[in-house]
């Protein structure tokens, strides 16, 4: 069965950078791409971007652009979400879905990875 | 950027009514749009996608529709697991935006 698992919970202080982990299973990781979304707490959903798990292409949020990198690793099936120089309000949980096109809706979700952003 | 606004924010409703959320676009979409269901703590629960195509696994119960720029959700009749709140997502062009949510509570 198609999982998604995602790393665990992260406190950053302001200016510093997290990176966050996706690890699929259950289905041909470079078939598909790989979307990120976040969640600030008690908000709605925000698109981050979008990963091409084939070859590597991205699409980032323009609001994001230039502190976000989403990479992938085929050998081990693991998405990564890098976000920089963090402020308090990246404080969110951070969710990756699988996604069969650029132009697609997600069909299967990681469970969520809490991002605190904290002095 | 296309924005999506969702009526109603909040719904009020018991089991076994029947529920339709209404999901705008400031632009038109076609029919790339999806419906996701999330509830406390969890990761949203995709529903629906290309408007009115049940994602494996999902109840019948559940049907979308539309076109253009005014889409719905309706659920047929409301079961005890369905209360949460409901997005709505356009795939039609970048950025990818999602409404700003409808949560469905229990009278």
């Amino acid at each position: 069965q198609v999982q998604l698992v995602q790393s665990g919970a992260e406190v950053r202080k302001p200016g510093a950078s997290v990176k966050v982990s996706c690890k699929a299973s259950g289905y041909r990781f470079t078939s598909y791409g790989i979307t990120w979304v976040r969640q600030a707490p008690g908000q709605g959903l925000e698109w981050m971007g979008w990963i091409n798990a084939y070859n590597g292409n991205t699409d980032y949020a323009q609001i994001l652009q230039g502190r976000v990198t989403m990479t992938t690793d085929s050998s081990t099936s693991t998405a990564y979400m890098e976000l920089t120089s963090l402020r308090s309000d990246d404080t969110a949980v951070f969710f990756c879905a699988r996604t069969p096109s650029r132009l697609g809706a997600t069909d299967y979700w990681g469970q969520g990875t809490l991002v605190t952003v904290s002095s | 950027d296309i924005q999506l606004t969702q009526s109603p924010s909040f719904l009020s409703a018991s089991v076994g009514d029947r529920v339709t959320i209404t999901c705008r676009a400031s632009q038109g979409i076609s029919t790339y749009l999806a419906w996701y269901q999330q509830k406390p703590g969890k990761a949203p629960n995709p529903l629906i996608y290309a408007t009115s195509t049940l994602q494996s696994g999902v109840s019948s119960r559940f049907s979308g529709s539309g076109s253009g720029t005014e889409f719905t959700l309706t659920i047929s009749s409301l079961q005890p697991e369905d209360f949460a709140t409901y997005y709505c997502q356009q795939v039609h062009s970048y950025p990818l935006t999602f409404g700003p949510g409808t949560k469905v509570d229990i009278k």
